[in-house]
């Protein structure tokens, strides 16, 4: 089964550090571009980071750039975002959807999502 | 950045409705446009993408339409499993802008 599985959410404090996971399962993690997508509570979804396959090219939201790095590990299956200075306004779920060319590159493969709340 | 706009940003309908939705971009996207259904406390799910192209496994009452700038969701013949909240999204460029959403609730 194809799955994508986003953990390290929680509560941390403004200014704040936190590294969400992305376990991918059921395909071949290292030939698909990958992002990451919130959405705080009550709101629409917002494009956060853009990683491609090899992890050579990089996006960012002007809202996160310079506090957010997106990685991840081929050999284990993993896509990371570290996240740092946080705050209030970075409290949301935090989901990792898969771009293919199949779809031509829409988000077709998303995980359950992750909460991080960003509160003193 | 190319800005996202959809209309209505709610409605009422009843099961058996053909409910249609309208998404523009602020600039030319080249059908780079998807569509997304998200259910209250759900991950969104892909429905279309390249305007009109369904996705697997998605019903056939559901579908797409437009070029440019303008796009339409339109679901044919509206199920009760239908009633959510539909995102257009722009992948054309990045930063990937997502539309404010419209939400379809039971008349």
């Amino acid at each position: 089964e194809v799955q994508l599985v986003e953990s390290g959410g929680g509560l941390v404090q403004p200014g704040g550090s936190l590294r969400l996971s992305c376990a991918a399962s059921g395909f071949t993690f290292s030939s698909y571009e990958m992002n990451w997508v919130r959405q705080a509570p009550g709101k629409g979804l917002e494009w956060v980071s853009y990683i491609s396959s090899s992890g050579s090219t990089i996006y960012y939201a002007d809202s996160v750039k310079g506090r957010f790095t997106i990685s991840r590990d081929n050999a284990k299956n993993s896509l990371y975002l570290q996240m740092n200075s946080l705050r209030a306004e970075d409290t949301a779920v935090y989901y990792c959807p898969r771009a293919t060319v199949t779809t031509q590159n829409a988000f077709d493969i998303w995980g359950q999502g992750t909460m991080v709340t960003v509160s003193s | 950045d190319i800005q996202m706009t959809q209309s209505p940003s709610s409605l009422s309908a009843s099961v058996g409705d053909r409910v249609t939705i309208t998404c523009r971009a602020s600039q030319g996207i080249s059908n780079s446009l998807a569509w997304y259904q998200q259910k209250p406390g759900k991950a969104p799910k892909l429905l279309l993408y390249a305007a009109s192209r369904l996705e697997s496994g998605v019903p056939s009452r559901f579908s797409g339409s437009g070029s440019g700038t303008d796009y339409t969701l339109t679901i044919s013949s509206l199920q009760p499993e239908d009633f959510a909240t539909y995102y257009c999204q722009q992948y054309y460029s990045t930063p990937f802008t997502f539309g404010p959403g419209t939400k379809v609730d039971i008349k």
